[in-house]
């Protein structure tokens, strides 16, 4: 069961362009959501993340928008840039008692960016 | 500051070899743990620590051994390596108060033939 659902696989957009990812999550106890960067040859880097009592965050052209009643959130991404080409990943992090956790990963979204 | 270094960086393995895939990190980070990266299938979370002598299963630990002796370090162990486990592995370490905000390491290939 795939507890963290992201759409499109992938995505093409233009230079100056919004890009936009969309994720969906079953389990409501997950408690923090973060979206992950992910260059080819690298390991992922967080971009941005959100707590479920905000509706949105906003860093600098990242933009983070959070429904809890639909339990989806999504990455907006201005401006986009042949820079921001990458693949994204968003999560959702569960903490339990006596320090355990569970940070669950979408399968991601390789985003291109074209001049 | 080298941040978290894992080693070796691409590795072929035969069917039933056992390694260790090794993980460093110097940021006196309490947190660490290995997840595997699959084509089409994202990250998922193989085992973690929350300190030295702490070690928990994630999503996928079957074939997998950990331990952590030191803060510093948190190997991965393949007992007997099947090609099911031909994927790239990622080690990653944060802080408590910081568990999303990780550190990854390079990744390392793993290739099982």
């Amino acid at each position: 069961q795939q507890q963290v659902k992201q759409s499109p696989q992938s995505l093409i957009v233009q230079k100056g362009g919004i890009s936009i990812i969309n994720c969906a999550y079953e389990n409501t106890a997950f408690d923090y959501f973060p979206w992950y960067q992910q260059f080819p040859g690298k390991g992922p880097a967080l971009l941005i993340a959100i707590r479920p009592d905000v509706s949105e965050k906003k860093e600098g052209r990242f933009t983070i928008s959070f429904n809890k009643s639909a339990k989806q959130f999504s990455l907006h991404i201005m401006d986009s840039q042949p820079g921001d080409s990458a693949t994204y990943f968003c999560a959702a992090l569960q903490q339990h008692s006596a320090g355990s956790y569970q940070l669950t990963f979408g399968k991601g979204t390789k985003l291109s960016v074209i001049p | 500051n080298a941040g978290v270094t894992q080693t070796p960086k691409f590795q072929v393995l035969k069917t039933g070899q056992s390694m260790t895939l090794q993980c460093a990190q110097d940021m006196n980070h309490e947190y660490m743990s290995w997840y595997r990266q699959d084509p089409g299938m994202g990250l998922r979370l193989i085992h973690y620590s929350v300190g030295a002598g702490i070690t928990d299963q994630g999503e996928v630990p079957n074939g997998y051994n950990v331990s952590r002796s030191t803060t510093e370090d948190f190997p991965l162990r393949l007992l007997s390596a099947a090609p099911s486990q031909t994927s790239v592995y990622f080690c990653a370490s944060s802080r408590r108060e910081e568990l999303t905000a990780a550190f990854f390491g390079q990744g390392t290939r793993l290739t099982v033939v």
